[in-house]
């Protein structure tokens, strides 16, 4: 079982429209959370870090169920530059900083 | 403030040559660390540091990989006799302390070994 799992997608959605994604990891100790957006053959880039209270930042909220080991990012109201890979990322349990990634999911939004 | 940068940002080299990549990681971050991405994989991570020490190579995939960090700022990632399967992008990330901050990644060096 892959450390962090995320359904890879494709997501194909209009612009306007709101798109969920989902995440679980497999380390019960694990510590801190995020999500990353990496567009083509760019890095990634810190999207926005997830808290047990959940957090919102504009149109995107992120959500996170430690019980069930559960993570997730929500987009309202997407727009054409929101068309990236996100990457559910998670901290290892030791606080040496070694993040984890999962596959990311791709989200194309279209006019 | 200035990102993470690293050099070259492309790098071509034949087969059983050695590669010096190079990261420069955001001022007054401590921690620095290395990932790479091959093609239509996910970010492997490779090794950390914390000031110029590195406690834990064992991410790194072998023994032709080693990385060193000097003034607590620049680090460099040697890999010798390179392979076709090191082909990758490598990716740079700094914090401002190790553990649970925020990694802000550098643009990456792509690496192709032909």
């Amino acid at each position: 079982r892959k450390e962090v799992e995320q359904d890879p997608g494709p997501f194909n959605v209009p612009e306007g429209a709101t798109v969920a994604f989902n995440c679980t990891y497999s380390n019960s100790a694990s510590q801190s959370f995020f999500w990353y957006r990496q567009d083509c053959r760019k890095e990634p880039k810190l999207l926005m870090s997830v808290y047990s209270s959940g957090n919102e930042d504009g149109r995107f909220t992120a959500q996170l169920n430690r019980a069930s080991q559960y993570i997730s990012l929500l987009i309202r109201d997407s727009k054409l530059s929101d068309s990236a890979t996100y990457l559910c990322v998670v901290n290892g349990a030791s606080n040496t900083g070694k993040l984890i990634f999962g596959q990311g999911t791709t989200l194309q939004v279209k006019p | 403030g200035a990102g993470v940068s690293q050099s070259p940002s492309n790098k071509v080299t034949e087969k059983g040559k050695d590669v010096e990549l190079r990261c420069d990681p955001i001022s007054g971050h401590t921690a620095l660390y290395w990932y790479r991405q091959s093609l239509g994989q996910g970010l492997e991570f490779l090794i950390y540091f914390q000031g110029n020490s590195a406690p834990d190579k064992s991410g790194l995939p072998s023994d032709r990989f080693s990385a060193e960090r000097t003034g607590g700022s620049v680090s460099t990632l040697t890999i010798q006799r390179t392979q076709q399967e090191d082909s990758a992008v490598y990716l740079c990330a700094s914090s401002l302390s190790l553990g649970l901050y925020e990694q802000y990644f550098g643009p990456g060096t792509r690496l192709t070994v032909t």
